[in-house]
């Protein structure tokens, strides 16, 4: 079945900084791409769509500014938390789409813990 | 408004016992899919079965099953001769709308399933 390989699995960074999560289709081409955010024991909520080439799409009450998402080439797309802050720790995962199909593939997530 | 309702918040089943996982939906559209993913511990979310809005049968896929009943909007994973790899977290999501659309899912809140030696 088709692969999303999200990395890093998890970071651990200082207040202020940013960081970039990566998000790769290995065996597809991904028009595509979701980003959703868990809190621990929680739902996953939706925080933008990610269209090749084009601009994201955020959710209501998702920062824009603050989560950054890039999505270059049909297998990748990034997100960048930038000048992270404590409450911006949480479960970030990521998830493509086929050209056809129903399923949603997901990655493995990544941990970010801002201290 | 919940469009996506998981009313179990944790359930028990002893080994190789059947399971069933409850999911209610909400919605206007008549073009809708319903998933079911599996979560565990590792944080990877794992497909199990989907069931559109159009299907005439219920899906089957493996151990899985889904009791779709369209008319109280519930879709309700089963899951037969429980291991104790199922334990996991299980969500119920629903898509929206026609494929050309988009894949955009809504999550319910979750269940936490343990399976019991």
């Amino acid at each position: 079945g088709a692969v999303v390989s999200q990395h890093p699995s998890r970071v651990i960074c200082k207040s202020g900084t940013s960081v970039k999560i990566e998000c790769r289709s290995l065996d597809f081409q991904a028009t595509t791409m979701f980003w959703y955010r868990q809190f621990p024991k929680k739902s996953l909520m939706l925080m933008a769509t990610s269209n090749e080439g084009s601009k994201a799409t955020y959710e209501q009450g998702v920062e824009k500014d603050k989560f950054l998402i890039n999505h270059a080439s049909l297998t990748l797309s990034t997100l960048t938390v930038t000048s992270a802050h404590p409450e911006d720790s949480s479960f970030y995962i990521c998830s493509a789409t086929l050209q056809v199909g129903e399923k949603l593939f997901f990655g493995s997530g990544t941990q970010l813990s801002v201290l | 408004a919940q469009k996506i309702t998981q009313t179990q918040p944790g359930m028990f089943v002893q080994e190789k016992e059947a399971v069933t996982l409850d999911c209610t939906y909400d919605t206007s559209d008549p073009s809708y899919g319903l998933f079911w993913y599996k979560q565990p511990s590792s944080g990877e979310m794992i497909f199990l079965i989907y069931q559109g809005s159009y299907d005439q049968q219920n899906a089957t896929e493996g151990r899985y099953s889904l009791n779709f009943q369209k008319a109280r909007k519930s879709a309700n994973l089963v899951i037969s001769a429980s291991q104790l790899g199922d334990s996991a977290m299980y969500f119920c999501a629903m898509r929206e709308g026609e494929m050309e659309y988009g894949n955009k899912l809504v999550f319910g809140a979750g269940t936490i399933l343990r399976v019991k030696s």
